[in-house]
């Protein structure tokens, strides 16, 4: 069955400092692996996706993340730290139900500090 | 145009209250969907929509009630709620209930308070 698992539910960095949420997922078929963000009191954005095109994905806000098959991960990573990312993030996976749907991580919030 | 717009932003009801949340899309999208998520956690899914049909409910219970008068607009209606059902009710669409790696676009929330 496909799921996700967030490691840390809050991370702290300084700002400037690289940022790296961590996300393994468990699926029996090649998944569709996504990152969405969260500022608070609103709804979810989309950062980025894979899809099974490139490996490396890059996505809105400077933010990246790798599809590694080996490890089962998709971590999310940006090379500098800015205020404005202080959110929650998650990470999800699609499971076909003959309606494909999303299965969220438990998410993780990340602080900024200055 | 790539919004979801949610009405209302907040609602505060009592347990006997009728009231019901408005969800628009007009990006031609054939997929909605409504969320329910709690403080410091992940939304969780309630129904999907496909092709204006009911396809999926998560076990939710009767007090929620979904309706999709057409391909553009989602209602929830809420008849007898606990407590407990307080949370952000999230909506949101994708472009094709059938594409495996659509994006889904959420709207803002409804913060809805039972009393």
């Amino acid at each position: 069955a496909q799921s996700v698992t967030q490691l840390g539910s809050h991370v702290s960095v300084s700002e400037g400092a690289l940022v790296l949420l961590r996300c393994n997922y468990s699926s029996s078929v090649p998944p569709y692996l996504f990152w969405y963000v969260q500022y608070p009191n609103q709804g979810l954005q989309l950062l980025l996706k894979y899809t099974s095109a490139a490996t490396l994905v890059k996505g809105i806000n400077g933010f990246e993340a790798e599809f590694k098959k080996s490890e089962t991960s998709f971590h999310l990573t940006k090379p500098s730290a800015h205020m404005s990312d202080a959110a929650e993030y998650f990470c999800a996976v699609i499971k076909n139900s003959g309606t494909y749907k999303y299965i969220f991580g438990t998410g993780t919030r990340l602080k900024v500090l200055a | 145009d790539t919004e979801v717009t949610q009405t209302p932003k907040h609602l505060v009801m009592g347990m006997t209250n009728k009231k019901s949340l408005k969800c628009e899309q007009h990006m031609g999208h054939r997929a909605m969907y409504w969320y329910k998520q709690k403080a410091k956690k992940p939304p969780e899914l309630m129904f999907v929509y496909s092709y204006e049909k009911l396809s999926i409910n998560e076990s939710v219970p009767s007090r929620f009630s979904p309706e999709c008068p057409n391909s553009s607009l989602l209602n929830l209606h809420l008849h007898a709620l606990q407590p407990e059902d307080s949370a952000l009710y999230l909506c949101a669409s994708s472009p094709n209930p059938r594409g495996g790696g659509e994006t889904q676009y959420f709207g803002p929330g409804t913060r809805l308070l039972v009393l």
